[in-house]
């Protein structure tokens, strides 16, 4: 089983909708979750970080966290076409050492106009 | 704030001829560096990390190597490439809290 399962899609949704992204992962030690989006052919750039259960808000975006489940989700309010991406999601057990920070494999989101 | 510079932006290389991948990192020192290769569907496969200079740990066996031989500088390489190799490579780095990651390198082997 994989450390952090993210369903990849795709995904495709008309402009002005909600949506809805998820991961789930099988490891309780993780501490840390993060939300990255990444454009076709450029590198993953970090949207959203959260520390332990519950939500957070900036924008058009939140971020929630349910260590009970082990699930995280983003959501996307009111969507545009620039949402268009994959969205990877990503968690770690603590700040310290080095390789313990892991990926979903990401959801490719189309918003269509 | 932190920022990874990562070049070519494109690669083409025939199969055999050696590669050389550069990253170097601004606005933090000491961080711990990640190279990474991406296949569509696939998500992010890690292939090297390093704690510090000249400390590298491989995570996948194959033809591909990694140094540190500054605390800024890692440099993916190879001797020979394979078709195999073909994919798109990131940089990346975290000191404490999230990673943050280069433009990509998109490489083809023909």
């Amino acid at each position: 089983q994989k450390e952090v399962e993210q369903d990849p899609g795709p995904l495709s949704v008309p402009e002005g909708a909600i949506v809805s992204l998820n991961c789930t992962y099988s490891n309780s030690a993780f501490q840390y979750f993060m939300w990255y989006r990444q454009y076709s052919r450029k590198g993953p750039e970090l949207l959203m970080y959260t520390y332990s259960s519950g939500n957070k808000e900036d924008g058009r975006f939140t971020a929630q966290v349910d260590k009970s489940s082990k699930y995280i989700s983003l959501f996307i309010r009111d969507s545009q076409p620039s949402d268009s991406a994959t969205y990877l999601c990503a968690m770690r057990k603590g700040l310290t050492g080095a390789n313990n920070l892991f990926f979903g494999t990401g959801t490719r989101l189309t918003v269509i106009p | 704030s932190q920022t990874i510079h990562q070049w070519p932006a494109t690669l083409v290389q025939p199969v055999g001829s050696p590669l050389s991948l550069e990253c170097t990192v601004e606005g933090t020192s000491n961080p711990n560096l990640y190279w990474y290769r991406q296949a569509a569907g696939r998500g992010l496969q890690l292939l090297f990390y390093s704690v510090g200079i000249g400390q590298i740990s491989s995570e996948v066996p194959q033809n591909l190597s990694a140094s540190r031989p500054q605390d800024r500088q890692f440099i993916l390489s190879s001797k020979k490439l394979l078709l195999s190799d073909s994919g798109f490579y990131l940089c990346a780095g975290n000191r404490d809290t999230e990673a943050f990651f280069g433009q990509g390198t998109r490489l083809t082997v023909v």
